[in-house]
């Protein structure tokens, strides 16, 4: 148990669909991330919050929508996807200080756009 | 441009051998490196760190090395157990100025395999 939980586990989707991922961090953290993680490829860093303020934004693709309530939860918000973003997605927490900190991250959502 | 490199896809190693990761990162301006253990249908977990004011950093029998002037730094695993078989991701970011982002760049993960 990593304190870090996402929902749900597996989705399916068609391109058309509207869809969120939800992820809720129960260890007290003050920054939350989503990455994508597909096939053979190393995991990419998609959004950064830290205190609640998206500080990281890479260049990903408007029909990804983050959004982050409090310093707990943190949802990504899907809409016309396209199959190549059938992947893995991974959220992770920090507790962010003036120097290192370490993430701890949720089991993830396989993801499949049909 | 992956800046973060894995090359070997998978280890296999003997229960009781030690177990040799190698990762090698390319951007200089990295002063942090973790390395993650994932098993399946789970997430990342967090293993072992090292800073880059540091050349080794031991926790029980999980030890990391950094070789700065090579960019490259390993993770020794002995004495293996079959539990350690799993994915391992090493993973660098950039904490100068003492400012962490929490912008962590990954390799693309090396199979090990611990057979009994």
């Amino acid at each position: 148990e990593t304190g870090v939980t996402q929902t749900p586990r597996h989705l399916v989707m068609g391109m058309t669909n509207k869809k969120s991922l939800k992820c809720e961090q129960h260890l007290g953290h003050n920054a939350m991330y989503w990455y994508k993680q597909s096939a053979k490829k190393p995991l990419e860093l998609m959004f950064v919050y830290s205190l609640e303020e998206r500080v990281e934004n890479n260049s990903v693709p408007s029909r990804f929508s983050p959004e982050c309530p409090n310093s707990s939860h943190l949802f990504l918000h899907l809409h016309t996807l396209q199959p190549e973003d059938s992947a893995l997605y991974l959220c992770a927490s920090s507790q962010r200080t003036s120097y290192l900190d370490e993430q701890y991250f949720g089991p993830g959502t396989r993801l499949t756009v049909t | 441009d992956q800046q973060v490199k894995q090359n070997s896809p998978s280890l296999s190693v003997q229960e009781g051998r030690i177990s040799i990761l190698n990762c090698d990162y390319t951007n200089s301006m990295f002063d942090y490196f973790l390395w993650y253990k994932k098993y399946p249908a789970e997430g990342p977990t967090f293993l072992i760190s090292i800073s880059s004011i540091k050349d080794k950093n031991e926790d029980g029998r999980f030890t990391v090395f950094l070789n700065k002037s090579a960019k490259h730094l390993s993770l020794h695993i002995v004495p293996s157990q079959p539990g350690d078989s799993a994915v391992y991701f090493c993973a660098a970011s950039i904490n100068a100025g003492g400012t962490s982002y929490g912008k962590l760049t990954f390799g693309q993960g090396t199979i090990l395999t611990v057979h009994p």
